[in-house]
């Protein structure tokens, strides 16, 4: 088993630039997360699906979009890229709510 | 909102030593608690979970940690660190509803 995967590991993008990261697991897990690591702020949670075909936001959605594809697939897109969203992102997956989270390798974005 | 304060950013200890990296949360709902491990360029580990029953949780690589409801704290600590266990280390809890708030992580540093 994978886990969780992640694409790209790494993106250096210019300000205004669009593009997605893509997210799979195959623990056929019913949840998935994105989340961000920033220096000194531990990981904040961007959006979340708890199970295929809903999804939510959490702490700091602005500027992302999310889509839960199918079980296995979640995906983060940034519409347009601002040099506040450097950052490593993860994605994580887990059974259910209350369960421990699987955490893929992360994306290192910058944006400049 | 829920939070979670880990107390110490940084935590230098030589080879052998024991060591306790200590964890604050707020909450006045029933919590479930979780202590992650990052290495170097790697995503988080799983390192225990507290979900209920003994307070005393036992973890990978001789880990173990103590929650207090009353102090609402759940500190991890290991008798004896190897160079190895050289991370940053977090905290985290969830509210039940599947949503994990980490806090700002500690770096652990064994020295020879």
């Amino acid at each position: 088993n994978a886990g969780v995967t992640q694409t790209p590991k790494f993106q250096v993008l210019k300000t205004g630039q669009s593009m997605t990261l893509q997210c799979a697991q195959d623990m056929n897990h019913n949840s998935m997360y994105w989340y961000r690591q920033d220096p000194g702020m531990g990981l904040r949670l961007i959006y979340y699906s708890a199970s295929e075909g809903t999804t939510d936001k959490g702490e700091v959605p602005n500027g992302y979009n999310v889509s839960r594809l199918n079980k296995r697939e979640f995906s983060l897109r940034l519409e347009s890229a601002a040099p506040s969203q450097t950052s490593v992102y993860f994605c994580a997956s887990s059974r259910g709510p209350n369960y421990e989270q699987y955490f893929g390798p992360g994306t290192r974005l910058t944006v400049t | 909102a829920q939070s979670v304060t880990q107390l110490d950013s940084q935590v230098p200890v030589f080879e052998e030593a024991p060591v306790e990296l200590r964890c604050n949360y707020s909450s006045s709902v029933s919590v479930y608690l979780f202590w992650y491990v990052q290495y170097p360029n790697q995503g988080l580990q799983l390192l225990l979970k507290y979900l209920s029953g003994s307070t005393l949780v036992k973890g990978i690589n001789g880990f173990e940690a103590e929650f207090n409801k009353s102090q609402t704290s759940f500190h991890l600590r290991k008798p004896s660190v190897h160079i190895s266990d050289t991370a940053e280390y977090f905290c985290a809890v969830s509210d039940g509803g599947g949503k994990l708030i980490f806090g700002q992580g500690t770096e652990l540093s064994v020295k020879p």
